[in-house]
Order: structure tokens, then sequence, then C-alpha cells
């Protein structure tokens, strides 16, 4: 899971409640992004940033908010109006191994819908 | 949509056995990569070619990529248990900013002792 880590595990959610995973970073990556992974399927982009103080939503970005106040953090919030939450998140960031330009992934966090 | 579209979803195998597993893509990419992701944790990268290069190997793993078919496909060879897994393809494709990596839903390789 290299330098990144995601807390927490395991986060539920109460029905209208705003929840936020955390994500930080400390291989001085500048660009790190947000997936969203369903059962059986494959990862999904929420948001991604390839800088600090800019981000980009992905493909899935309605529901969620995102903040890149500092480099080696990008929160993710999913917001009260994300319907179906309930999946695995996992936090990227983007850099170099043996010449090649790769993500390295976080442990993910599970988020449960009360 | 998704990029990439792995085939089989699930694979089985014995010990010592190799294991193929395939990806299919839609549009020009800069390169492909493989990643492994064991049940619940975060993925793992285990290779990448590039859209010029035809095959690769590390260690186990051969990567081979046909443009023109727009498919890869990983070659595990003399599998051990611990290779059970599930294993996705991304491609990296130009018309995105920010190297956004798509992925294709995996392949669940088990390998039984």
């Amino acid at each position: 899971d290299g330098g990144i880590t995601q807390s927490p595990k395991y986060l539920f959610r109460k029905e209208g409640q705003n929840v936020t995973l955390s994500c930080e970073q400390n291989l001085n990556h500048d660009a790190m992004y947000w997936y969203r992974q369903d059962p059986g399927q494959g990862l999904r982009l929420i948001y991604y940033s390839q800088i600090v103080n800019d981000f980009q939503k992905g493909d899935i970005a309605e529901g969620y908010s995102v903040s890149r106040e500092k480099k080696e953090s990008f929160p993710l919030t999913v917001t009260s109006a994300q319907k179906n939450p309930t999946a695995f998140y996992l936090c990227a960031s983007r850099g170099w191994d043996r010449s090649q330009e790769t993500q390295y992934f976080g442990p993910g966090t599970r988020l449960l819908v009360l | 949509s998704q990029q990439g579209e792995e085939d089989p979803q699930a694979l089985s195998i014995q010990e010592g056995e190799n294991a193929t597993m395939n990806c299919s893509y839609k549009t020009s990419i800069n390169n492909l990569q493989w990643y492994r992701q064991n049940s619940g944790r975060g993925l793992v990268h285990l290779i990448l070619i590039r859209s010029n290069e035809r095959e690769k190997h590390s260690g186990r793993l051969r990567v081979t990529l046909d443009t023109s078919k727009k498919s890869s496909s990983l070659l595990i060879t003399a599998s051990r248990a611990a290779d059970t897994a599930s294993y996705f393809c991304a491609t990296d494709f130009p018309e995105t900013s920010g190297s956004r990596l798509t992925f294709g839903e995996g392949t669940q390789l088990t390998v039984n002792p």
C-alpha cells in the first residue's frame, strides 16, 4: 500500500449525513485520485487533483466533494446527495516506479449506510 | 463506460499451472497497466506496457500488447496459492488529462493448492 494511508478502515453513515474520508500520502506526489469500487466491479474515478488547490471531476462526481489544500492530503466528502454511497473507496497518488509513471493505492475505506 | 474489459471474469486453476487473463479496450492508448488486488485491499501495480511495446516480462509475469486488436494479455507462470487475487487492466489514453486511468472490471483468479 506504499506511503498512502486512508482512514477510517470502516465508516458508517446515517441517512442525510455527510461523511469525510481521509487520504494522506508522504510520497511527495503532485497528483492524487479518488475511486469508488462496487462489489465484483472495477474502479470508477470520482475526483482527481493534479496539483494543490486544483481538482477535476471524474466520471461519477455527483454527490461527492473534495479539497486539496495541502500536497499530502486529499479528503473526500460523501454528501447526503449521494443516494447509494455503500462502496469501497480507494485513494491513489501518481508517481514514478522503475522509470514508469504509475498509481500507488491506499488500503481503502469501506463505507456502509445504517 | 469502462475502457478495458477483462476476460474471463473468473479463473480457477491448480498450483503450478499457468494463468492467462485478457483485456480488451476501445480507443488508442498511451500505455496499459496491470494491477493486482487482494480481497478488501488496495491495488498494487504489477507492470506497464507502452503502446509501442509488444511484450514485457517481470519475474513470473508476461504481458503482451496487440494494438491492432486493441487487446492485452497477462500470463502468470507457475502459479502459487499466493497469486489468488483480482487482476485489473487499466488504460491511459491520450484524450484524457491528468494521466487518468480507466479500469476494467477485473478477473478473479483462484489458485488451488
